[in-house]
């Protein structure tokens, strides 16, 4: 089944600090790839997708993710960041097996100090 | 935007008790939600795909019996933990997605509920 792997699990920055967040997915074949966040206390929220089309993808909140298939990778970028980024950041695959739910991978805990 | 309600976000019981959570899709209706299990400092674990009318389709490792999943509706889903012991302890969250295509949308998640087992 399609899997993702994030290899930071946590993360400190300062603010205006650049940003970049790893993941990579096993599935050799067409993959649908998103990343979640999860503010403190609430529930996941998109970020961004790739389905198909342009490599680079825009999100929310000043996000993009580059998706490279010769590295199997999907990370995620802000080029400058903010105290209210901190929160917890999951990678995800489309799994076509079990209903398209999403897979995801171990998360990655973001702190923004001022 | 597409809006998923947990209820309840926080319940305690007693080992050997049962409980029920529901989820909801507020603004849209949902022929399939999924279920999670979040454990501390870890990533989702897909439980469960749950298919209105229909049987739901567990994961491997899951406990079907002990993870009663009712999808009586286009916009209701409830996960029972039947017989609830202390490693049942943990954050559940439900998903489901607007429309029938995987590409329609992306999914929207509740707030989660954290169970405490007594």
């Amino acid at each position: 089944a399609q899997s993702v792997s994030q290899h930071n699990h946590h993360v400190i920055l300062s603010e205006a600090a650049s940003l970049e967040l790893g993941c990579n997915y096993s599935y050799g074949g067409t993959v649908n790839l998103f990343w979640y966040v999860q503010y403190p206390g609430q529930h996941l929220q998109l970020l961004l997708k790739y389905f198909s089309g342009d490599p680079l993808v825009k999100g929310i909140k000043g996000f993009e993710a580059e998706f490279i298939k010769s590295k199997f990778s999907f990370n995620l970028r802000k080029p400058s960041v903010q105290w209210s980024d901190t929160a917890e950041y999951f990678c995800a695959v489309l799994n076509s097996n079990s209903g398209y739910a999403l897979n995801f991978g171990k998360g990655t805990s973001l702190l923004v100090t001022p | 935007g597409a809006v998923v309600s947990q209820h309840p976000s926080r319940v305690i019981c007693k080992s050997g008790t049962s409980v029920k959570i529901e989820c909801r899709s507020l603004d849209f209706q949902a022929t399939t939600m999924f279920w999670y299990r979040q454990f501390p400092k870890q990533s989702l674990m897909l439980m469960a795909t749950s298919n209105e009318g229909s049987k739901a389709t567990y994961e491997q490792g899951v406990e079907k019996d002990k993870f009663l999943i009712n999808h009586a509706s286009l916009t209701l889903s409830t996960l029972t933990v039947t017989s609830a012991h202390p490693e049942d302890s943990s954050f559940y969250i439900c998903s489901a997605r607007v429309g029938e295509g995987y590409n329609s949308s992306p999914l929207h998640f509740g707030n989660g509920t954290r169970l405490t087992v007594t």
